[in-house]
């Protein structure tokens, strides 16, 4: 594809449940963001992916929150016992290293009721 | 470390007045700088880079090292301008980090 793609769309899920958001990046991009968007919020940065080095998860909020990404492909943002207060919309970027621009995807509408 | 800090939360305007959005960086290299934009329900997308010296849509944004600033103006703000601003950092050539958002609001 020629974007960042990110399924699902929107996911409603209860109160308790686990979620599983998913972030395709650009072909070729080792760099891949994930950040938490709540409602008339700004960004808050979640975790940072960069080729094979470690992850930077300094901004997950709690150990309910994971992320994996394989090499430089598809990534997946885990949410454990969702609560309430996880609905927001989750983004996903990727990047190359001195690309001097990172691309977004449409993001996820999470709604836990 | 806060490297990006846009301190508005949401900065409203008349349409036709000027607008500045502010945005202050801490970084000891040489800062490669960029604002991005999400109009509502579209997707975040680069507006400007500093290294461009580009106008894009009437907008401009000036690299102050003295200052460590990266403010985005407009000389007449119009109504499609609403929308959330983000400045950026591009640091070591390698992570970007984004600031938290500013809401332009621009009334008729």
């Amino acid at each position: 594809g020629a974007g960042v793609s990110q399924s699902p769309s929107n996911k409603v899920t209860e109160k308790g449940k686990d979620v599983e958001l998913r972030c395709d990046p650009i072909s070729g991009h080792t760099a891949l963001y994930w950040y938490r968007q709540r409602l008339g919020q700004g960004l808050e940065f979640l975790i940072y992916f960069q080729g094979n080095s470690a992850p930077d998860k300094s901004g997950l909020p709690s150990d309910r929150f994971s992320a994996e990404r394989t090499g430089e492909s598809v990534s997946t943002l885990t949410i454990q016992r969702t609560q309430q207060e996880d609905s927001a919309v989750y983004l996903c970027a990727s990047s190359l290293p001195r690309l001097t621009e990172a691309f977004f995807g449409q993001g996820t509408r999470l709604t836990v009721v | 470390a806060q490297r990006v800090t846009q301190p508005e939360k949401l900065l409203s305007v008349f349409k036709g007045a000027p607008v500045e959005l502010k945005c202050n960086y801490s970084y000891s290299g040489s800062p490669e700088l960029f604002w991005y934009v999400q109009y509502s329900r579209q997707r975040l997308q680069l507006l400007l880079r500093h290294i461009s010296r580009e106008s894009i849509k009437g907008f401009t944004a000036d690299l102050n090292k003295g200052e460590t600033s990266f403010h985005l103006k407009k000389p007449f703000a119009q109504e499609e301008d609403s929308a959330m601003y983000y400045c950026a950092l591009l640091y070591n050539f390698n992570k970007f980090y984004f600031g938290s958002g500013t809401k332009l609001n621009v009334k008729p």
